[in-house]
């Protein structure tokens, strides 16, 4: 496709459980980002990939998430051992790196409940 | 302080009206302005950006900024129902990576 697409598209989960969140990007995007928004809240920044590394890791709420991009496409975001505060949507973005100002185009998201 | 405030609203108006939208923020180093539009259940999409301050026009949306007053605007003229969604600012400065993003608010145009 031609957007930036995200899986799976809701996901409930029993707390305690693991979750893996899937992202792929705009074909060609280098740039890769992972937001969180809650329920009134803005977009909350989690990390940031500039192909397969992670020069920007400083928005990850705690050691029970982590992410990773193979390939310079596809990431994934996981969650260990999940707790009811990390209820969201989870979403993804691309951008082209290198050029300042460039758009960062969204995915739909993933909307994760945990019970 | 959050870097970013928005009023989170909600704010009704009925068709046809003016509207403002307005961010503050408190970093100064931030240079490139942005409103995104998010509709129910979907991603946000970008609607306005803007390098440093002034004005910009497309179609019924004028982005506005003022760096001495740390103060950011999105006007839409002539409002229609398909309007409604919420509104979030993002910004960024030169050296950083991420946008930071106000909370949104949540706009309502009724026919």
């Amino acid at each position: 496709g031609a957007g930036v697409s995200q899986s799976p598209s809701n996901k409930v989960t029993e707390k305690g459980k693991d979750v893996e969140l899937r992202c792929d990007p705009i074909s060609g995007h280098t740039a890769l980002y992972w937001y969180r928004q809650s329920l009134g809240q803005g977009l909350e920044f989690l990390i940031y990939f500039q192909g397969n590394s992670a020069p920007d890791k400083s928005g990850l709420p705690s050691d029970r998430f982590s992410a990773e991009r193979t390939g310079g496409s596809v990431s994934t975001l996981t969650i260990q051992r999940t707790q009811q505060e990390d209820s969201a949507v989870y979403l993804c973005a691309s951008s082209l790196a290198g050029v300042i100002g460039n758009t960062i185009y969204f995915g739909e998201g993933s909307w994760l409940t945990v019970v | 302080q959050k870097e970013v405030e928005q009023d989170p609203g909600p704010l009704s108006v009925p068709e046809g009206a003016i509207v403002s939208l307005n961010c503050t923020y408190s970093n100064s180093a931030f240079q490139y302005f942005m409103w995104y539009r998010q509709y129910s259940r979907k991603g946000p999409e970008l609607l306005m950006y803007t390098y440093s301050s002034g004005n910009k026009e497309d179609g019924r949306f004028t982005a506005q900024v003022d760096k001495s007053s740390k103060y950011i605007s999105l006007f839409i003229r002539d409002s229609q129902p398909s309007d409604s969604a919420t509104y979030l600012c993002a910004m960024r400065s030169q050296a950083g990576t991420a946008l930071i993003f106000g909370k949104g608010t949540t706009l309502s145009v009724s026919s």
